[in-house]
């Protein structure tokens, strides 16, 4: 069966500081993968998603990265945090087309002081 | 901006109540999905209903779409405790090249027992 996991469950960064968020998939191949962000009672808002290795997409101008050095491995980075990158950072995959079923890693809570 | 916004954005009802929420969209749609999130977990596939279907049931769950409308509704029937969490709705979009769902901002309900 497949699993995801993502880590650091919690982390607490300065301002300035950088991010390392990352997330592995098991028991699949080529997935898609996902990184979404979510702020304190909020939906989710897409940052990026990759389609194969070396292929990211990015949806909003911001102070992230994501890279895809392996298949099933997805790391969201940041060189220095905002403030505002506060929030829960989800990472996804699904197989095949983006239009199917997601399925959500337990998600990454940071706090930028 | 968010595709899908769910009405209402919180909802309290008795153990054994019905619990009815909402979704509007903007752009045609290849399908739309309902999710479940606990607070502080990832999100949970419930259902996906494709845009040639109107009505889909899972157990105690029922999904109606109107793409005349662009809505759609999720309907809990017999609702118990460990139904409280936040739904989301997530669209498919046919017309652009982006791979990825797009999500509402959530209906929070809460069961009361």
């Amino acid at each position: 069966s497949q699993t995801i996991h993502q880590w650091p469950a919690t982390l607490v960064q300065p301002v300035g500081s950088p991010l390392s968020l990352e997330c592995t998939v098991e028991g699949t191949s080529n997935p898609n993968l996902y990184w979404y962000r979510q702020a304190a009672g909020r939906g989710l808002q897409l940052l990026f998603y990759s389609v194969g290795i070396g292929q990211i997409s990015s949806e909003v101008p911001q102070n992230l990265s994501a890279s895809r050095p392996q298949d099933r491995q997805f790391i969201l980075s940041s060189k220095k945090l905002l403030l505002s990158d506060s929030g829960f950072y989800l990472c996804a995959w699904s197989v095949g087309t983006a239009t199917g079923e997601l399925f959500f890693g337990e998600g990454s809570r940071l706090t930028v002081l | 901006s968010q595709q899908g916004e769910e009405d209402p954005q919180a909802l309290s009802i008795q153990e054994g109540e019905n619990a009815t929420m909402n979704c509007s969209y903007k752009t045609s749609i290849n399908n739309l999905q309902w999710y479940r999130q606990n607070s502080g977990r990832g999100l949970v596939h419930l259902i996906l209903i494709r845009s040639n279907e109107r009505e889909k049931h899972s157990g105690r769950l029922r999904v109606t779409l109107d793409t005349s409308k662009k809505s759609s509704s999720l309907l809990i029937t017999a609702s118990r405790a460990a139904d409280t969490a936040s739904y989301f709705c997530a669209t498919a979009h046919m017309d652009t090249g982006r791979r990825a769902l797009t999500f509402g901002s959530g209906t929070r309900l809460q069961v009361q027992p």
